[in-house]
């Protein structure tokens, strides 16, 4: 799978967007862009995909470059449950299914 | 609906000891199910994928005598720590997917294991 590179840490204030950047420049045609997220002591948790259009769902937007190259996971109005370690994973489509996990944001929400 | 049930959550349990955590996905079938350690402050580092009615494949530097999996059947998978040491304190978590396309994979809750 291709890597991809992620902020360490990023703050935001609660009730506010946060977008979290993640860089994928080895990107192939056919790799997914896959996000999911970490709460403490918690197995991860699926947040959303895409492949080359935005997507949307209820928990966050995914807003990918017309590149491919890099992708922006939006939570429109951040909550203290947000607070969690944001992982971006590619995914080729046609390739072996397991995920490998890069090292993530870890998003502080502020009250 | 896509749950993935895992159990125990947390075990505490001697060195030399064998401790077995299962994993069941509750409304799907996973003919494929992946095994998770994750130790403090660090990412998750995929130890296996487990087969339905065949063997594990198991990651570069995994111990497959000491982590034995078992995926008897389409609903569960079983990782056992065998003879379990201190340096294998950690979270150990699984994965399943019902339908890659549309949900992308559900993980369990997640289990530590503390050996003392």
């Amino acid at each position: 799978d291709a890597k991809t590179t992620q902020p360490n840490s990023m703050e935001s204030n609660e009730e506010e967007p946060v977008h979290l950047p993640c860089n994928h420049s080895t990107i192939s045609g056919t790799d997914y862009i896959h996000w999911y997220r970490q709460l403490p002591s918690q197995g991860p948790e699926y947040v959303i995909h895409g492949l080359t259009s935005n997507v949307n769902n209820r928990m966050a937007s995914l807003a990918i470059a017309e590149d491919r190259k890099s992708s922006t996971l939006i939570l429109h109005r951040a909550t203290l449950r947000d607070a969690a370690v944001y992982y971006c994973i590619l995914r080729d489509r046609f390739g072996n299914e397991k995920l490998t996990f890069g090292t993530g944001t870890r998003l502080t929400i502020i009250p | 609906g896509a749950v993935v049930s895992q159990h125990p959550s947390r075990v505490i349990c001697k060195s030399g000891t064998s401790v077995k955590i299962e994993c069941r996905s509750l409304d799907f079938q996973a003919t494929t199910m992946f095994w998770y350690r994750q130790f403090p402050k660090q990412s998750l580092m995929l130890m296996a994928t487990s087969n339905e009615g065949s063997k594990a494949t198991y990651e570069q530097g995994v111990e497959k005598d000491k982590f034995l999996i078992n995926h008897a059947s389409l609903t569960l998978s079983t990782l056992t720590v065998t003879s379990a040491h201190p340096e294998d304190s950690s979270f150990y978590i699984c994965s399943a997917s019902q339908d890659l396309t549309l949900r992308g994979y559900t993980f369990g809750s997640g289990t530590r294991l503390t050996v003392v």
